[in-house]
């Protein structure tokens, strides 16, 4: 079974400061992760995600993940945040060998303030 | 350019009238898959498919029909509309080596 959990399903920055957006998985087997944005009035896209070619991983507008088998945890950030960048962002896991459909978490909304 | 095409994008209607919302894949994916979205639920799964004539529920069935008869379509049927349907639909397509999941715009639909 694979789950997924965004813990805080709103996050409030400053632009400019440091974006973290925090995302624990649950896999029995070795998973694949992705990060999702879905921008105002449009649907979901690929913003990153880890195969196990390396922990720490590099996506789109500056947003990066590290993978943490330890700690379960695949967490999102950006070391400055833009006005832009505001969206709902999600966390999702996917189980080779398994129904090969990937579970979503529930989202959090990043929200930017000048 | 690979997409998910879903229409229509916008759709008011009343409660008991049958709507089907259409998608369409170009990019031979295997898998597709309907969702909701609605605000402090995220996303959750009405019905998928993993392949043509296979089809299976997913978290929020109830009321919901789909079907596969071609690879690249995957239309979502209502057949008696209620305003606990009023949300956000999204269709979305994978493929099996990637688990990579492509989006379509949206469907905004509202139950009166």
């Amino acid at each position: 079974a694979q789950s997924v959990t965004q813990l805080g399903s709103h996050v409030s920055v400053s632009e400019g400061a440091l974006v973290l957006l925090r995302c624990n998985y649950s896999s029995s087997v070795p998973p694949y992760l992705f990060w999702y944005v879905q921008y105002p009035n449009q649907g979901l896209q690929l913003l990153l995600k880890y195969t196990s070619a390396a922990t720490l991983v590099k996506g789109i507008n500056g947003f990066e993940a590290e993978f943490k088998k330890s700690e379960t945890s695949f967490h999102l950030t950006k070391p400055s945040a833009h006005m832009s960048d505001a969206a709902e962002y999600f966390c999702a896991v996917y189980q080779s060998g398994g129904s090969y459909i990937p579970t979503f978490g529930r989202g959090t909304s990043l929200i930017v303030h000048p | 350019e690979a997409q998910v095409t879903q229409n229509p994008r916008y759709l008011i209607t009343v409660t008991g009238k049958k709507l089907t919302v259409t998608c369409s894949q170009n990019m031979n994916h295997e898998y597709m898959s309907w969702y909701r979205q609605d605000p402090g639920l995220g996303l959750r799964q009405i019905y998928y498919s993993m392949n043509v004539e296979v089809t299976d529920k997913g978290d929020v069935p109830e009321g919901y029909k789909v079907s596969r008869k071609e690879k690249r379509n995957f239309p979502l049927i209502l057949e008696l509309p209620s305003p606990n349907q009023t949300s956000l639909y999204f269709c979305a397509s994978s493929s099996k080596t990637t688990g990579v999941v492509f989006f379509g715009q949206g469907t905004r639909l509202t139950v009166v």
